[in-house]
Formats: structure tokens, sequence, C-alpha cells
């Protein structure tokens, strides 16, 4: 199975900044994906981040709000731009294809409040 | 479009006995099915998945899974519970590829009495 780390593990931000999660994976994989689940929530699917491309926006998830980016096989970030409370969630990065099984793999999250 | 369902966001069994988290998905596809389990303050795990092939499916830490197709489910059970299977578990769904994105269910919170 892929090992995957985000950065930040949790952050406290101030409403209207921006913050930036990173996604690093330990091998190379096809697919990319950044979920969103507030709490009590389950899982929720932002988008997915294809190598070489835009990435694919689930229905009311937007570009300017959520842009994300896919440098390579192994990385991927995830910016939340001008944060409010309502932001505040665990942001998680999940990743498949080329892991050697049909599955999906999720990193850690990444904890965020927004003041 | 496809989409899961749990019936009990919370479920309480005493130690040692049965557990049952129920599963239903709609789909007008053969599906793929997963469960993960989430432990407080972590991120997702696997528990198992149903691809083809065989319907009953096993995973890890003694859960398993049946899928019936007649009746849209893939509940899970495990014949006996331990303290250490509080958590959340999640049932989800994936239509076109295993690769694809992943549609989640709401969610069952499992308690463990001692």
């Amino acid at each position: 199975s892929a090992v995957i780390s985000q950065k930040p593990s949790r952050d406290i931000c101030q409403r209207g900044t921006s913050l930036t999660i990173q996604c690093q994976v330990d091998s190379q994989v096809t697919m990319m994906f950044w979920y969103r689940q507030q709490p009590g929530q389950s899982l929720t699917l932002i988008a997915t981040a294809n190598q070489g491309s835009e990435a694919t926006y689930e229905s009311g998830f937007v570009i300017d709000k959520f842009p994300i980016s896919r440098p390579n096989l192994t990385f991927s970030t995830l910016t939340v731009s001008n944060m409010s409370p309502e932001d505040s969630s665990i942001y998680l990065c999940s990743v498949s294809g080329g892991t050697g099984e049909e599955t999906q793999y999720f990193g850690p999250g990444t904890r965020l409040l927004v003041l | 479009a496809q989409s899961v369902t749990q019936l009990g966001s919370h479920v309480s069994v005493s130690e040692g006995a049965l557990v049952l988290l129920r599963c239903n998905y709609s789909s007008s596809v053969p599906p793929y099915l997963f469960w993960y389990v989430q432990y407080p303050n972590q991120g997702l795990q696997l528990l198992l998945k149903y691809t083809t092939g065989a319907t009953l499916v096993k995973g890890i830490n003694g859960f398993e899974a049946e899928f019936k197709k007649s009746e849209t489910s893939f509940h899970l059970t495990k014949p006996s519970a331990h303290m250490s299977d509080a958590a959340e578990y999640f049932c989800a769904v994936s239509v076109e590829t295993s690769y694809d994105k992943v549609i989640f269910g709401p969610g069952t919170s499992l308690s463990v009495i001692p």
C-alpha cells in the first residue's frame, strides 16, 4: 500500500487568509483526490487532481476557492482560499492507481480551524 | 447517480457480541464496494473491498462483508466485538473503476460497551 503524508497536520487560521495543504506519496500514482470532512460528517469529494492537466471539481466546489496543483506523480497541493469559519474541516488526500492494488488509500488528514 | 446509505448513525454493542453495520447502495451498474474505518483523530483505513468474484469478502481485524446484489446491500459484520473496534465506519461505492472517485455513506459510529 502507498504511504501518504500531509502537511500541515493541523492549523488554526484567521478569517480571510489562505492555507496550502501538501500531499506527498512514497510511490508514483495515477490518481490523487482531495476530500473534505466537516465536523461530524462524512467525506465529500472536492476534486480529482490530474497530473499535467487542470483538476476536475465536483459540484459545489470551484477552482477559485480550492486551487489544486499536481506537478508530478507523487505530489499535490490543495489551497483553501479566503477562508471563513465554514471551511473548518478535515481535508484528506487520497491516491489510487499505481500502488499495485485497485484501492484508494488515504492520508492522515489536515485538521483546519478557521477563527 | 450512485449513492450509499448506512442505517444507524450510531451502533452500540457489548464486548464479545456480534457487530452488524448496515450499508445499502444505489447504482445502475455493478459497483465496487468498500468499508473504511476511521479511528479517533486518525485518517481512513481500508477494512475490505468487493470488486468481482466471491461475494463474501474478508478483511482485516476479523471483519467481513457480503455483497448481495438482489438486496443492493454490503453489510459489515464481525462475530465478536473488541473494545478496539470502537470507531467510525464508512461504506463507500465506486462505479466506473475501482480507481475512480469514491462516494461515501454518512458513516456509523460504533461503540463497544465493556
